[in-house]
């Protein structure tokens, strides 16, 4: 079964330092793709980035990269440059592509609360 | 470009009364769309997915129904209400295919009393 796993629940950053979103996962499926997503306090989850399993690179998007260790099994989000607006909840995601084919359901992780300090 | 749209942004219901939550994308076809349920302090949990009009998959056994009339319109409902339904419930779309990322819209939190 699919599983995503995010062991902080709270982190404190200070404005303009890099921070790292920890995320691990555990699935049987050779094929599956792996999502961050941002909730601010209105509660919209707004997707930040995206990596496919077969990807060669990292993705990066702006200021989000995401560091994709396929062997440890982990897909860590990277802020650069952290901003006031970054503080939000964090929340990683994955979907199988192949073991559940046709099965579009997202599995989220219980996500990481960033606060950014001024 | 493609917009969501869900309302209400917030209600309050009793035990026992039904419930209609209303989903809507725009600028897009053929769209897959999807019903989560948020706990307060939790990741979300898939709770019904639609790749087509009346094509509903359910995900969790549970007090809901969905229901999709339009191409772009996905409804949540309940006959009764019970108070474990409390929860922020957010609707998201896809483009058809495997591998599409989900867009969420700005969700509905309701509080049954």
């Amino acid at each position: 079964a699919q599983k995503i796993t995010q062991t902080q629940p709270g982190m404190f950053v200070q404005e303009k330092e890099a921070v790292t979103l920890d995320c691990t996962y555990d699935t049987s499926d050779p094929s599956y793709g792996l999502f961050w997503y941002k909730q601010p306090s209105s509660g919209e989850m707004i997707f930040l980035i995206y990596q496919g399993s077969y990807d060669q690179q990292n993705a990066t998007e702006g200021r989000y990269s995401l560091n994709f260790q396929k062997a440890r099994k982990s897909a860590n989000l990277v802020i650069s440059a952290s901003q006031l607006g970054d503080s939000a909840m964090y929340f990683c995601a994955m979907r199988d592509f192949l073991v559940n084919f046709g099965n579009e359901k997202l599995t989220f992780g219980t996500g990481t609360r960033l606060t950014i300090i001024p | 470009s493609q917009t969501i749209h869900q309302w209400p942004a917030t209600l309050v219901q009793p035990v026992g009364s039904p419930l209609s939550l209303e989903c809507t994308v725009e600028g897009t076809s053929n769209p897959n769309l999807y019903w989560y349920r948020q706990a307060a302090g939790r990741g979300l949990q898939l709770l019904f997915y639609s790749v087509g009009i009346g094509q509903i998959s359910s995900e969790v056994p549970q007090n809901l129904s969905a229901s999709r009339p339009q191409d772009r319109q996905f409804i949540l409902s309940s006959k009764k209400l019970l108070l474990s339904d409390s929860g922020f419930y957010l609707c998201a779309w896809s483009r058809a295919g495997g591998r599409e990322t989900q867009y969420f819209g700005p969700g509905t939190r309701l509080l049954v009393l």
